[in-house]
């Protein structure tokens, strides 16, 4: 069966200092890749997706960039962190999209980011 | 261009009574439309998915949801609240040919269960 880990659980970190989350997918191949933020209250907005190694779409600007150096790898970053950065991010796959249906999303249990 | 809307962002039920999460959605095609649930700092579960299958889907933990084209609605329901129903819902849609990027989610409904 599939499995998706995230880690750290929970970060707190300063102002201006650097970002790293990752995430790792088990039990499948080439799967479309996500990271979404949720902030306190909000619903889910989706950040980055990549579907293969070393392909990544932004879908917000930002200062936060992401990048899959293996297939099943896909990692959050940043250089300087915001306070508007705090949140809970959450990665997700999913298998490439078949004709006719649009295929479900798996999330990870989340990292909670708080920037003080 | 497609819009998911959740009518509801707090419902309040008793346990043991009926629960009924209500979203519409918005598109030119035919969608796929799933619920996910969200308990508190955790991942999301996907509870069920329509995929023009049967327009009756049933899901885990007793949920099951029901897609009404002529409504536009996909709400979903279950018989007996539980306490441990206690979480965010979460009505997602998705076009097919909307890209890797094209789900589209509602703003989430927050489930109460009263003892």
């Amino acid at each position: 069966s599939q499995t998706i880990h995230q880690w750290p659980a929970t970060l707190v970190q300063p102002v201006g200092s650097p970002l790293s989350l990752e995430c790792t997918v088990e039990g499948t191949s080439n799967p479309n890749l996500y990271w979404y933020r949720q902030a306190a209250g909000r619903g889910l907005q989706l950040l980055f997706y990549s579907v293969g190694i070393g392909q990544i779409s932004s879908e917000v600007p930002q200062n936060l960039s992401a990048s899959r150096p293996q297939d099943r790898q896909f990692i959050l970053s940043s250089k300087k962190l915001l306070l508007s950065d705090s949140g809970f991010y959450l990665c997700a796959w999913s298998t490439s999209q078949t004709s006719g249906t649009y295929n479900e999303q798996f999330f990870g249990p989340g990292t909670r980011l708080t920037v003080l | 261009a497609q819009s998911v809307t959740q009518l509801d962002s707090h419902v309040s039920v008793s346990e043991g009574t009926p629960v009924l999460l209500r979203c519409n959605y918005s598109s030119s095609y035919s969608p796929s439309l799933f619920w996910y649930v969200q308990h508190p700092n955790k991942g999301l579960q996907l509870l069920l998915k329509y995929t023009s299958a049967a327009t009756l889907v049933k899901g885990i933990n007793g949920f099951e949801a029901e897609f009404k084209k002529s409504e536009t609605s996909f709400h979903l329901t279950k018989p007996s609240a539980h306490m441990s129903d206690a979480a965010e819902y979460f009505c997602v849609g998705g076009v097919s040919g909307g890209g890797a990027d094209g789900l589209t989610f509602g703003k989430g409904t927050h489930l109460i269960i009263q003892p």
